[in-house]
């Protein structure tokens, strides 16, 4: 069974532009959700996606959004980008949507914005 | 307002010893606890985890201990291997008025020097 699959991989942008990001999750899982890792603040949760709904928010502005298509696909958008966003990007999906579910994570996306 | 810390940000201790990984909360609606290793250039993988209703749960050379009074888990690795060399983060979700949540730490870099 393939993993969860990111892309791209790694993405280099300049300040005020956007960006989007991909993930397939396992094949059969409905939850995806989105993390940003940085070195100081660990991961924190964007958001999660459950059957094309957003279930859950983090506190993240308006900048950060999401979808899921009916396939369970989603993707991130980051608007406006700032030298803050740069970050690894971490998708990851379960087969429900409770958080006491084990989260299945992607290799990430590696955002540098310069 | 950090909900879940991971006080030390780093660890080394010698292959065959034993590696301590601790983790305090402050949310005491947090009811469930998890444990996830991460590799350079991968994404973490869940590793072990445990309910509220127990305060020991054991998988192979990984245990973890849920002190609910203390707001505190640790992590024990016994034997430690230079496998097990990564950063490691604890988690924490709780289901409240139906909004859940999962908070991750950030992190603890391990060492295992063979």
């Amino acid at each position: 069974k393939a993993g969860v699959t990111q892309t791209p991989r790694y993405l280099i942008k300049t300040r005020g532009q956007q960006v989007t990001l991909s993930c397939s999750p396992i094949s059969g899982h409905r939850s995806v959700s989105w993390y940003q890792q940085t070195p100081g603040q660990g991961l924190q949760f964007l958001f999660e996606y459950f059957s094309e709904t957003q279930r859950n928010k983090g506190n993240f502005p308006g900048r950060f959004s999401g979808r899921q298509f009916s396939n369970s696909r989603s993707e991130m958008n980051v608007s406006t980008l700032e030298l803050g966003d740069s970050a690894l990007y971490l998708c990851a999906s379960s087969l429900d949507r409770g958080f006491n579910e084990k989260l299945f994570f992607g290799s990430g996306t590696q955002l540098s914005v310069l | 307002d950090q909900q879940v810390k991971q006080n030390s940000p780093s660890l080394s201790v010698q292959e065959g010893r034993i590696s301590i990984l601790n983790c305090d909360y402050t949310n005491s609606m947090f009811d469930y606890f998890l444990w996830y290793k991460k590799y350079p250039a991968e994404g973490p993988t869940f590793l072990i985890s445990i309910s509220s209703i127990k305060d020991k749960n054991e998988d192979g050379r990984f245990t973890v201990f849920l002190n609910k009074s203390a707001k505190h888990l640790s992590l024990h690795i016994v034997p430690s291997q230079p496998g097990d060399s990564a950063v490691y983060f604890c988690a924490a979700s709780a289901v409240k008025g139906g909004s859940e949540k999962l908070v991750f730490g950030k992190g603890m870099k391990l060492t295992v020097n063979p």
